[in-house]
C-alpha cells in the first residue's frame, strides 16, 4: 500500500532552535516529493524535489531528498515565532496520484 | 496572483442535510481535488477531476460526490450530511501532469450536528 510517513507529529522548540522534520515514504513509481506549510489557513507551497541528493534551500529552509533511502528532511535553522505551523509532506506517484502525510506540528516558543 | 477560493469559511449543518460546498480557481487549471483534514490524519483525497465533467474517487468517496460543469468551478456534495462528516474540507487545483504544485484554498470548517 502506498504511503507516507512523516515524524515527529508533533514539535516545540525554542526561538534560534534548528529543527529536522522527516517524510518518509513507499509507492510506485515516484516523482516528486513536495513540502507544504500550513498556518490557519490554506497550504502553501514550500519546495518540491525530484533529484536525489541536491538541497533546495529558500532563506532558513532547506529540504533534499534521498531517493535511494525513499526519505525527505525539512530543516529549519534559526527558528522564529513565526515558523509555528503545520509542514505537510505529499509525494507524486504514478502518472497523476498525490499522497500527503499526517503532517508535523512545529510550535516554536519565545 | 493565483486565487483558489471556497464559499464558506464555517458551516455548521444538522445531520442528514445536503450540503454544498464549492470552490473556484481562476489560474485555468484543469486538475482539482477535494481533501479533508483531520487530526493526526493528515490530508485525505475525497475526489479529484482532471477535466469538465470529468471525476475519479480518491481514498474516501463514500458519503461525498461531485460536480465539475465549468473548468473553475469544483463543487463537493454531502448528500445526507452525518457526523462523522465534521472536519476541515480543502479544495486544491493544479496544471495537469506531474511536477506542479497544488494551490489551496482556505479550507471549510464543517461541522454536523
Amino acid at each position: 500500500e502506498d504511503k507516507v510517513v512523516q515524524s515527529p507529529l508533533s514539535l516545540v522548540v525554542h526561538e534560534g532552535d534548528t529543527v529536522t522534520l522527516n517524510c518518509s515514504y513507499e509507492v510506485t513509481n515516484f516523482r516528486s516529493l513536495l513540502w507544504y506549510k500550513q498556518e490557519k489557513k490554506a497550504p502553501t507551497f514550500l519546495f518540491m524535489l525530484t533529484s536525489s541528493g541536491i538541497e533546495k534551500k529558500s532563506g532558513r529552509l532547506s529540504s533534499i531528498l534521498d531517493k535511494k533511502e525513499l526519505f525527505s528532511i525539512l530543516n529549519i535553522t534559526a527558528t522564529q515565532t513565526g515558523d509555528s505551523a503545520v509542514y505537510l509532506c505529499a509525494v507524486e506517484y504514478n502518472n497523476n496520484d498525490m499522497r500527503f502525510g499526517a503532517g508535523t506540528r512545529l510550535t516554536v516558543k519565545p | 496572483d493565483v486565487k483558489v477560493t471556497q464559499s464558506s469559511r464555517y458551516l455548521v449543518k444538522r445531520t442528514g442535510e445536503k450540503v454544498f460546498l464549492e470552490c473556484v480557481q481562476d489560474m485555468d487549471h484543469e486538475n482539482m481535488f477535494w481533501y479533508r483534514q483531520d487530526p493526526g490524519l493528515g490530508l485525505r483525497l475525497i475526489y479529484f477531476s482532471y477535466d469538465v465533467k470529468m471525476k475519479e474517487k480518491g481514498d474516501i468517496p463514500e458519503g461525498y460526490s461531485v460536480s465539475r460543469e465549468k473548468k473553475e468551478r469544483f463543487s463537493l456534495i454531502l448528500e445526507s450530511a452525518s457526523t462523522n462528516q465534521t472536519s476541515m474540507y480543502l479544495c486544491a487545483s493544479r496544471l495537469p501532469g506531474y511536477g506542479h504544485e497544488q494551490y489551496f484554498g482556505p479550507g471549510t470548517r464543517l461541522t454536523v450536528t
